[in-house]
């Protein structure tokens, strides 16, 4: 356990406002990731980062924005929430980058945009 | 077209049942994941495995890099068997992940 945690918990929020999502860990992994998940689809990578202020875009980061000024901390921005970024929301670190280190989850973030 | 592709997508089975979920990919790997997620939404990292099985406790898995398939077994199936089981592989050897939709397992005693 990588002492991973995910808030809030759950949220609903009306289409057009802004929305962060903030994912803590305490184990000073270097790799931090956000993931949606969907019905009908596996989990998908919205953006990653390698470090502090060293951030990538995933398959489907279009609408979203994230910041990582701290090691422990990797936040996910919704600018202007919309219905199809109702989802919930899993962040997930990890050791190191070699493919054979496992990710560590947080327990997810339930958005609802209405 | 998923390039990770998982059946069934449901499963269910009496307890002490053997059960076996599969798991195929179409990318080149070198490595693939395991992971269990529980009914109340967390995930757990099963194995990683690059070769061969691995054992623990009752689960299996193995995988064939040729053939690209690995299975999940679970002998002595129980209630608290019962999650979604989800396999990932690596994308392009990368360290980014292709999520399988995942195979829903209800085990009833």
């Amino acid at each position: 356990d990588a002492g991973i945690t995910q808030s809030p918990r759950h949220k609903v929020t009306e289409t057009g406002t802004p929305v962060t999502l903030r994912c803590h860990q305490t184990e000073n992994h270097r790799y931090m990731y956000w993931y949606r998940q969907d019905p009908g689809h596996g989990l998908r990578l919205i953006h990653y980062s390698y470090g502090v202020k060293d951030t990538d875009k995933g398959e489907v980061s279009d609408g979203y924005s994230v910041s990582r000024s701290k090691t422990e901390d990797f936040l996910l921005t919704l600018e202007s929430a919309t219905s199809s970024q109702t989802s919930v929301y899993f962040c997930a670190t990890k050791l190191g980058t070699e493919i054979t280190y496992e990710q560590y989850f947080g327990p997810g973030t339930r958005l609802t945009v209405t | 077209k998923n390039e990770v592709e998982q059946s069934p997508q449901n499963l269910t089975a009496q307890e002490g049942e053997f059960i076996t979920i599969n798991c195929s990919y179409s990318v080149g790997i070198s490595a693939l994941h395991w992971l269990q997620q529980h009914p109340g939404g967390g995930i757990v990292s099963l194995f990683m495995l690059s070769s061969g099985k691995k054992k623990h406790g009752r689960l299996i898995a193995t995988i064939n890099i040729q053939e690209k398939h690995s299975s999940l077994h679970i002998t002595a199936s129980h209630p608290r068997d019962s999650a979604v089981y989800i396999c990932a592989a690596p994308y392009y050897n990368t360290d980014k992940l292709i999520f399988g939709t995942g195979t829903r397992l209800q085990v009833f005693p």
